[in-house]
């Protein structure tokens, strides 16, 4: 498979632990998002990265939240002390340099916060 | 910022019959207009988009229009199939080529064909 890959598919977890995520986009795109999903709405952006650089981060994302793509290619999403609030369906999405506006989206990671 | 309203929030249609759905954008800055189809436990995947100095765009079965002036796009799907039945979601960006790119996306259209 080619396309948007994520790790874990769903996680499990209790209050207040630190849960991280994995986003490997399809291989030759540069570009990288991560948005939120929540049960009956449309995805919400938290943050983008052209390459290794972190361009844009949404007011959603509080300081509980990290992302990093440390070589330009896979990224990870950090969730330290997790709230309940935090149960979502956590989609990363790609793009490439040649068509920057078309983003491919992964099958996303469903957290559940207990 | 920017804020996409889509309706309706249910569509239900025969097998065969056309559906329309439509979304209102706020920034006139926006110019990329994508529709995503998402089945039940499944990714959102993009379907067809439209750039603003563009007015329709058609795919088979499936096309999209764009009124810049009045800052609204529809998603068409005629003939339609059991298959097509899933939740729709449009979505605005202000790309510019440089930081922007990320996407506002409505709240979505369950649509369902029923055989």
């Amino acid at each position: 498979d080619t396309g948007v890959s994520q790790d874990p598919r769903h996680k499990i977890t209790k209050r207040g632990q630190n849960v991280t995520f994995r986003c490997d986009p399809i291989s030759e795109h540069n570009r990288l998002y991560w948005y939120r999903q929540t049960l009956g709405q449309g995805p919400e952006f938290l943050t983008y990265f052209q390459n290794e650089a972190q361009l844009e981060k949404s007011r959603l994302l509080s300081d509980r939240f990290s992302a990093e793509r440390p070589k330009g290619s896979f990224s990870t999403l950090e969730i330290q002390r997790t709230e309940q609030g935090d149960s979502a369906m956590y989609l990363c999405a790609s793009s490439s340099q040649g068509a920057p506006y078309e983003q491919y989206f992964g099958p996303g990671t469903r957290l559940t916060v207990t | 910022g920017e804020n996409v309203e889509q309706h309706p929030s249910t569509l239900s249609v025969q097998e065969g019959d056309s559906a329309v759905i439509k979304c209102t954008y706020s920034d006139s800055a926006s110019n990329y207009f994508p529709w995503y189809k998402q089945e039940l436990g499944k990714r959102p995947q993009l379907i067809i988009d439209i750039r603003s100095n563009v007015g329709e765009k058609k795919d088979q079965r499936i096309a999209v229009t764009l009124n810049k002036t009045a800052k609204h796009f529809s998603l068409h799907i005629t003939e339609t199939q059991p298959e097509d039945s899933a939740v729709y979601f449009c979505a605005a960006s202000g790309w510019d080529g440089g930081s922007q790119g990320n996407l506002i996306f409505g709240k979505g259209t369950k649509l369902s064909v029923k055989p």
